[in-house]
């Protein structure tokens, strides 16, 4: 079966850091390239990052640059966002999202069903 | 950037009727326009690509069309698990920009 699988969301306080991890079966991850989204409470969706199949090309939207990273594992078809100096703003559900094909702008033809992050004191 | 706006925000429809929804580009995206269907705690699904094209699985009484940087995403005769959110993303430019969606509520 076709999916994908996060985990690593929590509560966590203003400041402190945070790994997710989204965890890949069915398709042959390595050919693929790989986002992060995120939704807030209530809120619509936001691009968060993007990482090509080999790892050479990574962006990240404004809102995250400098605080959080993008990085995959092709042998245990693995993507992760580690995410630091948390704020509010970032409380959100992540999703694990791929891409249809490898341009650094596609659409999403695959969503994992997320992982809450909660950043509060 | 681009930006995406949805209209009307929330969309009340009958069982049975027609329900058109709309997506404007701030500038030219093409028909580099996708559509996602997203039920409450539910992650997003691919609904519509290429402004028209269903992707896989989709039933036909979902379509797409593009006028210029206007789009719309007609549902034909609504069942009962159509209610939902739907959100249009443009990919014809970096980076990838959502609308704010549109809920579609039973009337």
């Amino acid at each position: 079966e076709v999916q994908l699988v996060e985990s690593g969301g929590g509560l966590v306080q203003p400041g402190g850091s945070l790994r997710l991890s989204c965890a890949v079966s069915g398709f042959t991850f390595s050919s693929y390239s790989m986002n992060w989204v995120r939704q807030a409470p209530g809120k619509g969706l936001e691009w968060v990052s993007y990482i090509s199949s080999s790892s050479s090309t990574i962006y990240y939207a404004d809102s995250v640059k400098g605080r959080f990273t993008i990085s995959r594992d092709n042998a245990k078809n693995s993507l992760y966002l580690q995410m630091n100096s948390l704020r509010a703003e970032d409380t959100a559900v992540y999703y694990c999202a791929r891409y249809a094909y490898g341009d650094p702008s596609a659409y999403f033809d695959l969503w994992g069903r997320g992982t809450l992050v909660t950043v509060s004191s | 950037e681009i930006v995406m706006t949805q209209s009307p925000a929330t969309l009340s429809v009958s069982p049975g009727e027609r329900a058109t929804l709309s997506c404007r580009a701030s500038q030219s995206v093409s028909s580099n326009l996708a559509w996602y269907q997203q039920k409450p705690g539910q992650a997003p699904r691919l609904l519509i690509y290429g402004a028209s094209t269903r992707a896989t699985g989709i039933p036909a009484r979902f379509s797409g069309s593009r006028s210029g940087t206007e789009f719309t995403l007609t549902i034909s005769s609504l069942q009962s698990e159509d209610f939902a959110v739907y959100y249009c993303q443009q990919y014809n430019n970096w980076p990838p920009a959502f609308g704010g969606g549109t809920k579609v509520e039973i009337k």
